[in-house]
């Protein structure tokens, strides 16, 4: 059964910080994994996904990469401000025909002044 | 382009109460999902629906039924609601390119507190 593990579980860094977001499968036979953003009391909000071909996928100031054969894969988000603030999810899908996402239980950032 | 829109975003329920929740998309997308979210244990998956009038049982399945009538449509109906089923609940949409499942796409969510 795939586990998904995210850690740290909450991180407070200052403004301006670059910092590493971590997650851990335990089945490296994903098919992708899918990056998301969840903002207190809202919904989630998608950032990057990765296919299993793909070794990273980047937007503006956030970095995804994807180390299939560990079971990693790591949100670098460069010079962090405050708005980053939020909780941050990934979640892998299985197979090509697998309609499931698996996630972790997410990492609480807080980007402080 | 309102993509995935929930029904409704807060309720409260006596216990043994019915409800059902309304997820609606506008993007075409084949592939719905129901999932609830409680702290420490991530979003489980309740049911899905690979196509128009198809559902399946995902994770936690219990105590929830599901109609897909409609495409753009997915209801999620608790027939006698338990505490244990308060939580947050996010409906999901994903399309594939070809017979590859891609992004997902989640709504703001449902608060439901049964009491």
């Amino acid at each position: 059964k795939q586990e998904v593990t995210q850690i740290p579980a909450a991180l407070s860094v200052p403004e301006g910080e670059n910092l590493v977001l971590n997650c851990s499968f335990t089945d490296s036979a994903i098919y992708n994994l899918q990056w998301f953003r969840q903002d207190p009391g809202k919904g989630l909000t998608s950032l990057l996904l990765i296919q299993s071909s793909q070794r990273e996928q980047t937007s503006g100031r956030l970095n995804a990469s994807l180390d299939k054969s560990s079971g990693r894969s790591t949100l670098y988000i460069a010079a962090s401000q405050p708005g980053d603030s939020a909780t941050y999810l990934c979640a892998v899908r299985q197979g090509i025909y697998t309609d499931k996402l698996i996630f972790g239980t997410g990492t609480r950032l807080q980007v402080f002044p | 382009n309102a993509g995935v829109t929930q029904t409704p975003k807060f309720r409260v329920l006596k216990t043994g109460q019915s409800m059902t929740l309304l997820c609606a998309q506008d993007m075409n997308h084949e592939y719905m999902y129901w999932y609830r979210q409680d702290p420490g244990m991530g979003l489980r998956l309740i049911h899905y629906s690979v196509g128009e009038g198809t559902t399946a049982k995902g994770e936690v399945p219990d105590g929830y039924n599901v109609s897909r009538l409609k495409k753009q449509n997915f209801l999620l109906g608790l027939e006698s609601a338990a505490p244990s089923q308060t939580s947050v609940y996010f409906c999901a949409s994903s399309y594939s390119q070809g017979a590859v499942i891609t992004e997902a796409f989640f709504g703001q969510g449902t608060r439901l507190t049964v009491v």
